[in-house]
């Protein structure tokens, strides 16, 4: 069954920092890759997504994503966060055949903490 | 446009009580989900539906029932509350040729004395 590991439960960065939030996946068939975050009180947000091509993905709010199949990662990264960006973040992956459900299957989520 | 609404947003239930929540969407998307979400352990995806008229069950369907009636509205029910259903729930909907692309009510939080 395919599968999502968050490493990190909670990440402290201080503002204006640079930010990696570590996402691997378990499963070997081509995934499509997404990372959501939620913003306190909130649902989830769709940051970006990889389903092929170029393996740097750009999303919404600066963030972006590089795919490397070699170490089944999906690794987050922001080069400057910002008070704004505390979050939790979840990465999530489904098969490229996933059907109706998808087969969506989150990570259990980074707590990022911004520190001033 | 207001996305994806759920009502309530909050609700205390004693246990055996039952309830309904609703979830609508405005993006006239075929796919619609029930999620919980619990400390500690991401979405878990309760009930799904890929059109109208239709459900199926998703990770943890057990305790909760769900139709779709109309497009636009995906209803969750819990016959019989158990405080092991505290959660927060939530509800998405993505159109047909978005998989995966999937977008969140501002959720329901439940709490089962």
């Amino acid at each position: 069954a395919q599968s999502v590991t968050q490493p990190d439960i909670h990440i402290t960065v201080s503002e204006g920092a640079s930010l990696e939030l570590r996402c691997n996946y378990s499963y070997g068939a081509t995934p499509y890759l997404f990372w959501y975050v939620q913003s306190p009180g909130q649902g989830l947000q769709l940051l970006l997504k990889y389903f092929s091509g170029d393996t740097l993905v750009q999303g919404i709010k600066g963030f972006e994503a590089e795919f490397k199949r070699s170490q089944s990662s999906f690794n987050l990264r922001k080069p400057s966060v910002h008070w704004s960006d505390a979050a939790e973040y979840f990465c999530a992956v489904v098969l490229e055949s996933g059907g109706g459900a998808d087969g969506l299957t989150f990570g259990k989520g980074t707590h990022l903490i911004i520190q001033p | 446009n207001a996305g994806v609404t759920q009502t309530p947003k909050f609700r205390v239930l004693k246990t055996g009580q039952s309830m309904t929540l609703l979830c609508a969407q405005d993006m006239n998307h075929e796919y619609m989900y029930w999620y919980r979400q619990d400390p500690g352990m991401g979405l878990r995806l309760i009930h799904y539906s890929v059109g109208e008229g239709t459900t199926a069950k998703g990770e943890v369907p057990d305790g909760y029932n769900v139709s779709r009636l109309k497009k636009q509205n995906f209803l969750l029910g819990l016959e019989s509350a158990a405080p092991s259903q505290t959660s927060v729930y939530f509800c998405a909907s993505r159109a047909t040729s978005n998989q995966g692309e999937l977008f969140f009510g501002e959720g329901s939080r439940l709490t089962v004395l």
